[in-house]
């Protein structure tokens, strides 16, 4: 059964970081993109970024180019999301899902940016 | 305002079939990999369709998926209480755009 479990969620003040994980089980995860997506309350999903399956190659929503970094980690079966230059638009339950079509989904974690 | 274009609602009564559009151009549609997502209230997405028209195992026959041109559309069959939900449809190829949703629709079942 492939498990997607995210954490580092939080609440952190607008220009401030905060790295959220992704801890990934169930399949071979170093077979498959991976990606975040994110969705604001109330709001539609949005995709954020995704990475190839090797790490070598990332794409990203214009919206956090430049301020957000995803990467991965085969060994340990994990996918990451580097925040920085937090907005409160920002704010938003993240989601790990694998692929690039979201095959599967994690339960989300909760990112709120309010002074 | 998202790339993909869904209506923002639909309804229809339970047996009945429904169909949901989703719409953009040759570039957002036409030439990417469509997939449709489920959002149950308070829960997080779960893909019914993948590559087009591809239904995963365990998501019931009544969900399926057709691409043409610059469209592509998710029908439900035998309209049930539960799949009163958030629908959205995904697009991605291997252009530096990456993916794009729609808007999503909100499917209720009368």
């Amino acid at each position: 059964e492939v498990q997607l479990v995210e954490s580092g969620g939080g609440l952190v003040q607008p220009g401030g970081s905060l790295r959220l994980s992704c801890a990934a089980s169930g399949f071979t995860f170093s077979s498959f993109w991976m990606s975040w997506v994110r969705q604001a309350p109330g709001k539609g999903l949005e995709w954020v970024a995704n990475v190839n399956e090797d790490g070598s190659e990332s794409k990203y929503v214009g919206s956090v180019k430049g301020r957000f970094t995803i990467s991965r980690d085969n060994a340990k079966n994990s996918l990451y999301l580097q925040m920085n230059s937090l907005r409160a638009e920002d704010t938003a339950v993240y989601y790990c899902a694998r692929g690039r079509g979201f095959g599967d989904w994690g339960q989300g974690t909760l990112v709120i940016v309010s002074s | 305002q998202s790339v993909l274009t869904q209506p923002p609602s639909a309804s229809g009564t339970p047996g009945q079939t429904v169909t949901i559009s989703c719409s953009g151009s040759s570039s957002s549609v036409g030439n990417r990999i469509v997939s449709w997502h489920q959002q149950l209230p308070g829960a997080a997405p779960k893909v019914l369709i993948y590559n087009n028209n591809q239904r995963p195992s365990g998501v019931p026959d009544r969900f399926s998926g057709s691409k043409s041109g610059t469209s592509a559309s998710l029908a439900i069959s035998g309209l049930q209480s539960e799949d009163e939900a958030d629908y959205y449809c995904a697009a991605w190829d291997n252009s530096p755009e990456g993916v794009v949703f729609g808007g999503g629709t909100k499917l209720t079942v009368l």
